[in-house]
């Protein structure tokens, strides 16, 4: 149960867009759309930004959207705001009947 | 509205017992399986177990199997994680988190979680 692997940062200009990967196997985000992904900031609780590869929450910025090719789902994050900055983390269900997260990635708004 | 409060946590010695609670309110409790999930200082977040809805399924993260016990009670909307054989690895925040699901194709993600609850493995 090897953490799915994200990059350990990206940072990114008000405005911009940046994009998330997440990189797992065809027993994990490959072979499930049971992707989800998570915004979390210091000393606060995990919020959901996406769930089933692509849909959005209600209440959750437009900005924020998901997908999925192959073995990898990816977070886009357009017009970059400074509140988006924070850690983000990508989750799948296993093949195992057991769950996984990604390895996480703190997004710096520059 | 849904809140999940955890508590139980605190200092324990390596190799003792701790048993957390996770209080729920604001949705019928026995419709939801529970999560629990851990972040370890500096460290990313780990899914550490699940109990369905009727509480007679439970599934565990291979770091915890076998130390942890994930249970409920649906007639305290209340669910469990016993933690034996603790060691100083298993320092972190503890959080549990609400499973939704929004059809038999739409589930296996956290739509609401607790604010957390930490444990500190030290002698």
């Amino acid at each position: 149960q090897s953490a799915l692997a994200q990059p350990a940062s990206v940072s990114g200009s008000p405005g911009q867009s940046i994009t998330i990967s997440c990189s797992g196997t065809s027993s994990d985000v490959g072979g499930y759309d049971h992707v989800s992904w998570y915004q979390h900031h210091p000393d606060k609780a995990p919020k959901l930004i996406i769930y089933d590869v692509r849909s959005r929450p209600s209440g959750v910025s437009n900005r924020f959207s998901g997908s999925k090719s192959g073995n990898t789902a990816s977070l886009t994050i357009s017009g970059l705001q400074a509140e988006d900055e924070a850690d983000y983390y990508c989750f799948s269900y296993t093949s195992s009947y057991t769950y996984v997260f990604g390895s996480g990635t703190k997004v710096t708004v520059l | 509205q849904v809140h999940l409060v955890e508590s139980g946590g605190g200092v324990v010695q390596p190799g003792r017992s701790l048993r957390l609670s996770c209080a729920a309110s604001g949705f019928t409790f026995s419709d939801n399986p529970i999560h629990w999930v851990r972040q370890a200082p500096g460290k990313g977040l780990e899914w550490m177990a699940v109990i369905s809805s009727n509480g007679r399924n439970a599934d565990y993260a291979d770091s915890v199997k076998g130390r942890f016990t994930i249970s409920r009670d649906n007639s305290k909307n209340t669910a469990y994680l016993q933690m034996n054989s603790l060691r100083g690895d298993d320092t972190a925040v503890y959080y549990c988190a609400r499973e939704g699901f929004y059809s038999s194709n739409s589930w296996g993600f956290f739509d609401y979680w607790g604010q957390g609850t930490l444990v500190t493995v030290s002698s």
